[in-house]
């Protein structure tokens, strides 16, 4: 079955490091995938989505690149804020007429001023 | 920005008892889902809801779960009889470009 693996947490950086959070899957045909950010006491926030590969998601500064060849989306910030403090999920949707989501284990970030 | 609502934000029963965790999708989506995540694990996918009709659910989604639509608005999920791993942040979603997810539920079974 589908499946998404995230690089285990927690990650702590200082202010304005660059920040990579790997991500690889295993899925059947050609799934959309996904990162998600859960700020504390919140819900869960599409952060950015790439549906084929080669697409480069983007948004807020963050950055990841569907590789179909290493079947990966791995995260990348250039300089991270403090205001960047969260949990990240990796997911993937491969059922386009139910898309479920299939989530990572979520990996929290700590960014210390 | 729409916005999907969940209710109670904290939710504490027994062993045993039923609960009912409530969610208003966002007012136009046609697809619901309701997923969980244990504390420190991964967010797992429980059911989705399409036409009034449950479209797929996971093998955790056993004989005491169920969903509801009850009226225009709500999508409910209930518990018959909660066990101890029951205890969960349980999260609501609605799809319309994409899935929007409301803040979760945290249930504690005790």
């Amino acid at each position: 079955g589908d499946s998404v693996t995230q690089m285990e947490g927690p990650v702590t950086l200082s202010e304005e490091a660059f920040l990579t959070i790997n991500c690889t899957y295993t899925a059947t045909g050609y799934p959309s995938l996904f990162w998600y950010v859960q700020y504390p006491g919140e819900g869960l926030q599409l952060l950015l989505k790439a549906t084929k590969a080669d697409d480069k998601g983007s948004n807020k500064g963050f950055e990841a690149t569907y590789r179909k060849e290493t079947t990966s989306f791995h995260l990348e910030k250039g300089s991270v804020q403090v205001s960047d403090s969260a949990v990240y999920f990796c997911a993937l949707v491969s059922n386009f007429g139910n898309e479920k989501l299939t989530f990572g284990t979520g990996t929290r970030l700590t960014i210390i001023p | 920005e729409p916005e999907v609502t969940q209710t109670p934000s904290h939710q504490v029963t027994q062993m045993g008892q039923e609960v009912i965790l409530r969610c208003v999708p966002i007012s136009n989506h046609l697809y619901f889902y309701w997923y969980r995540q244990i504390l420190g694990q991964k967010v797992e996918f429980l059911v989705s809801f399409y036409n009034n009709e449950i479209s797929e659910k996971s093998e955790i989604f056993d004989d005491q779960f169920s969903v509801e639509r009850p009226d225009g608005s709500n999508f409910t999920l209930k518990i018959r009889s909660t066990k101890l791993e029951d205890s969960a942040m349980y999260f609501c979603a609605s799809m319309g470009r994409r899935q929007y997810f409301g803040p979760g539920t945290r249930l504690t079974v005790t």
